[in-house]
């Protein structure tokens, strides 16, 4: 059985570009999250969708938004890409959100040049 | 922001002794969470202990909880090299986890 998939694995933009980054859940998880990982540092959380609904959002711009499809898969997106937005993009789903047990991907490893 | 602070930051241990880390918050909680991450890839779910548990076990990790003091801690016993990992103490928050920086564990074969 497939665990949580992200796409790409590694990815370099340009400043100003703009990026999206895939995530598909383990069957049966309704709920996908997003998290910023900058090295040495904790996932910082972005957004939780549950049942293709905005749930919470992290503090983090408006440059920064998510969806989540019928098949609950989902998607983040970055507009206006800055040098600080380089980081590793944790996806984690769950079976029904909140602080459950959650099961992350292997990220995405975005590098802004 | 961060929630957990976890503590130490960086800890180096020889294979067969026992490490210890700790977590502290700073909000009440419904339950804390602690993940391991290896190299900076994806994170793998350890345990969790609800609120209401004081300690939990699983294999050779043992976990407390003392929400009066807003800690946790998470030992690991009889440590091989394989440990050698990030760990992290999440809380939950509403709909959402917050995690700390991480305890980067190293075990010396």
């Amino acid at each position: 059985d497939a665990g949580v998939t992200q796409s790409p694995t590694h990815l370099i933009k340009t400043r100003g570009q703009h990026v999206t980054l895939r995530c598909s859940p383990i069957s049966g998880h309704k709920s996908v999250s997003w998290y910023q990982q900058v090295l040495g540092q904790g996932p910082q959380f972005i957004f939780q969708y549950y049942e293709k609904e905005e749930r919470g959002r992290g503090n983090f711009p408006d440059r920064f938004s998510a969806r989540q499809f019928p098949n609950y898969s989902s998607e983040l997106n970055v507009n206006a890409l800055l040098l600080g937005d380089s980081a590793l993009y944790l996806c984690a789903s769950s079976l029904r959100g909140g602080a459950t047990e959650a099961f992350f991907g292997q990220g995405t490893r975005l590098t802004v040049v | 922001s961060q929630q957990g602070e976890e503590d130490p930051q960086a800890l180096s241990i020889q294979e067969g002794e026992n490490a210890t880390m700790n977590c502290s918050y700073k909000t009440s909680i419904n339950n804390l969470q602690w993940y391991r991450q290896n190299s900076g890839r994806g994170l793998v779910h350890l345990i969790l202990i609800r609120s209401n548990e004081r300690e939990k076990h699983s294999g050779r990790l043992r976990v407390t909880l003392d929400t009066s003091k807003k800690s946790s801690s998470l030992l690991i016993t009889a440590s091989r090299a394989a440990d050698t990992a990030s760990y992290f103490c999440a809380t939950d928050n509403n709909n959402d986890m917050r995690f700390g920086a991480g305890t980067r564990l190293t075990v010396k074969p």
